[in-house]
């Protein structure tokens, strides 16, 4: 079966320190890979998807960045976190293809102080 | 563009009470309906979803219905109960969300 991991739960950084969180899948291949924030009572917000190694779309301006340097890993990094960076992370993977729903990680809570 | 939107955005029921979050839907192409309960500090899961060849299913306690012609799908929680509480999310088959509700449900 799939699973899904996501570290760390939760993280407290300064503002202007970087920034690296992590996404692995198992038990599939090439799968489509998220990123999203969540700020407190919100919604979904789409930060990046891949659909292979190397390719990443970006879907908002911000100061993070994804990479995918393997077909079941996905990075969220950040060179210098702001205020406005804290929320709640979550990673998530989907089969090629439309049609199919996410499976979500746990999430990461993070805080910028 | 398209777009997903979700009401009410908050819930309140007695336990035992059903409940039911509308979603509408502005991509006439969307084909697949999935929902997710999201309880507090966690990752959204999917509970039930629907594709476009049928206009309901049911898995207990829970139920989506589809209108394809008005562009809307709905779930429904017959009984709800304390643990039924958290934030419920719609999407589409681009998986565009809705803003969620936030269901609390009062013993």
């Amino acid at each position: 079966s799939q699973t899904i991991h996501q570290w760390p739960a939760t993280l407290v950084q300064p503002v202007g320190s970087p920034l690296s969180l992590e996404c692995t899948v198992e038990g599939t291949s090439n799968p489509n890979l998220y990123w999203y924030r969540q700020a407190a009572g919100r919604g979904l917000q789409l930060l990046f998807y891949s659909v292979g190694i190397g390719q990443i779309s970006s879907e908002v301006p911000q100061n993070l960045s994804a990479s995918r340097p393997q077909d079941r890993q996905f990075i969220l990094s950040s060179k210098k976190l702001l205020l406005s960076d804290s929320g709640f992370y979550l990673c998530a993977w989907s089969p090629v293809g439309q049609g199919y729903g996410y499976t979500f990680g746990s999430g990461t809570r993070l805080t910028v102080v | 563009g398209e777009n997903v939107e979700q009401h009410p955005s908050t819930l309140s029921v007695q336990e035992g009470d059903s409940a039911v979050i509308k979603c509408t839907y502005s991509d006439s192409a969307s084909n697949y309906f999935p929902w997710y309960k999201q309880e507090l500090g966690k990752g959204p899961q999917l509970i039930i979803d629907i594709r476009s060849n049928v206009g309901e299913k049911k898995d207990q306690r829970i139920a989506v219905t589809l209108n394809k012609t008005a562009k809307h799908f709905s779930l429904h929680i017959t009984e709800t109960q304390p643990e039924d509480s958290a934030v419920y999310f719609c999407a589409d088959n681009k998986l565009i969300f809705g803003a969620g509700t936030r269901l609390a449900v009062h013993p």
